[in-house]
């Protein structure tokens, strides 16, 4: 089966720019996930869709970040300004039900100057 | 919320030794363990996981054993390749809705 997609791997903008990051899950996954990696450390949970809904964002800095899936499927991040402490890897994860085992995109490497 | 801790943070090992990684976590409700191996510019990949009903789970050369009374779990691989060589990261959930946390990492490099 095709993996999880994302776009694009790389991004460079200044401080207080926009950004958006694109994600297609694994076809069929209804629970979609938005993960923050800093460098040196582990995931971090920033959203969690269930189909189109959203059922954890407590992690999410709503006043920068933003998510969508609409039609759930496709779903896209966005933050806007960007900040320094952005500057990190951002993974999209799917999986079939809540409960599923998770799997991983290759993730957008974004870096914040 | 539920906390991982994972030791060590970087492990070096020789061709054919064993290696070992451990976690604990907080919440002992806390009821599925997976393990994620992440290669330089990848994203993590599943290579085994546990439930709470179990103790332990092996598959090939990687096996995982979870001590629910002292709420911590390792993960064990025998007869190391250097292609096993990456990054590994426990991770602990706690009910079917709840997020997937995860340990800080463990730096395994395996050498010749």
């Amino acid at each position: 089966e095709a993996g999880v997609a994302q776009s694009p791997r790389y991004k460079i903008i200044e401080k207080r720019q926009s950004v958006a990051f694109w994600c297609n899950p694994i076809s069929g996954h209804a629970t979609l996930y938005w993960y923050q990696q800093i460098l040196g450390q582990g995931p971090k949970l920033l959203i969690q869709f269930q189909n189109n809904g959203v059922v954890d964002d407590s992690q999410l800095p709503k006043d920068r970040f933003s998510a969508e899936r609409l039609k759930g499927v496709d779903s896209t991040l966005k933050i806007q300004p960007a900040k320094l402490e952005d500057s990190a890897v951002y993974l999209c994860a799917s999986s079939l039900v809540k409960a599923a085992p998770l799997h991983f995109g290759n993730g957008t490497r974004l870096t914040v100057t | 919320g539920e906390n991982v801790e994972q030791h060590p943070s970087t492990l070096s090992v020789q061709e054919g030794d064993s290696a070992v990684i451990k976690c604990t976590y907080s919440d002992s409700a806390s009821n599925y363990f997976p393990w994620y191996k992440q290669e330089l510019g990848k994203g993590p990949q599943l290579i085994i996981d546990i439930r709470s009903n179990v103790g332990e789970k092996k598959d090939q050369r990687i096996a995982v054993t979870l001590n629910k009374t002292a709420k911590h779990f390792s993960l064990h691989i025998t007869e190391t390749q250097p292609e096993d060589s990456a990054v590994y990261f426990c991770a602990a959930r706690t009910g079917t809705a709840s997020k997937l946390t995860f340990g800080t990492g463990t730096r395994l490099q395996v050498t010749l």
